[in-house]
């Protein structure tokens, strides 16, 4: 069965405190993991997409990396500011998005 | 450019009950796709639109169904509502079928009592 696992479910930061967001996946036909961003009353918001083994993509203090079977999103020197739900998602059939359930990041100043 | 708008942005319907959920598309955006987010869960595909016709459907009943205009918006359908319908619904468009960049709406938050 195709399935997307994100852990933690929960992280607590302090600012300037970095860190890792694993995301698993086992999706026969891999067309894309994308990373969103969820704040809370809010949909998400997308981050990036990540095609290959081997990519890496960059925004601000966000880096998201990319193996044959799992994704890492590396937050560099958090702010507040960047506590969210982050979502990872695999793309299998070209028309769905498999969500995993979320990290929810919580940093403190 | 405008983004995507979902519409009402709140609700509360009882059991057995029917319900229209509404989307406006960004504009240029041919595709839209529907979710469900349940509390602490990830969104869940229900189906996608292209170009007036269903593209995909995910795990859902057939009381759920959808359609879209040729201006492209679109609307969410349930029928004979229960309580684990209680969700947020989440409507995102894109320029392609391909499930690529979705831009999501900030979504409807369905009560069911």
């Amino acid at each position: 069965e195709d399935q997307v696992t994100q852990s933690p479910e929960a992280l607590r930061l302090q600012e300037g405190e970095s860190s890792s967001l694993n995301c698993s996946y086992t999706v026969s036909g891999l067309r894309g993991l994308f990373w969103y961003r969820q704040d809370p009353g809010k949909g998400p918001e997308f981050l990036f997409t990540l095609y290959s083994a081997g990519e890496e993509k960059e925004k601000e203090r966000l880096k998201a990396t990319l193996t044959k079977k799992e994704s890492f999103l590396h937050i560099t020197a958090p702010k507040p500011e960047d506590s969210a739900t982050y979502l990872c998602a695999a793309n299998q059939a070209g028309t769905a998005l498999i969500f995993g359930k979320g990290t929810t990041l919580s940093v403190s100043s | 450019e405008t983004g995507v708008t979902q519409s009402p942005t709140h609700l509360i319907k009882t059991r057995g009950q029917q319900v229209t959920l509404r989307c406006s598309s960004q504009s240029g955006h041919n595709t839209v796709s529907w979710y469900q987010q349940a509390l602490g869960q990830g969104p869940q595909f229900i189906f996608q639109y292209y170009r007036e016709e269903e593209n995909g459907r995910g795990n859902f009943p057939p009381r759920f169904s959808g359609l879209q205009f040729p201006n492209y918006s679109s609307e969410l359908n349930v029928n004979a509502l229960e309580l684990d319908d209680s969700a947020l619904y989440l409507c995102a468009s894109s320029s392609d079928r391909g499930g690529e960049k979705l831009f999501f709406g900030s979504g409807t938050q369905l009560s069911v009592l």
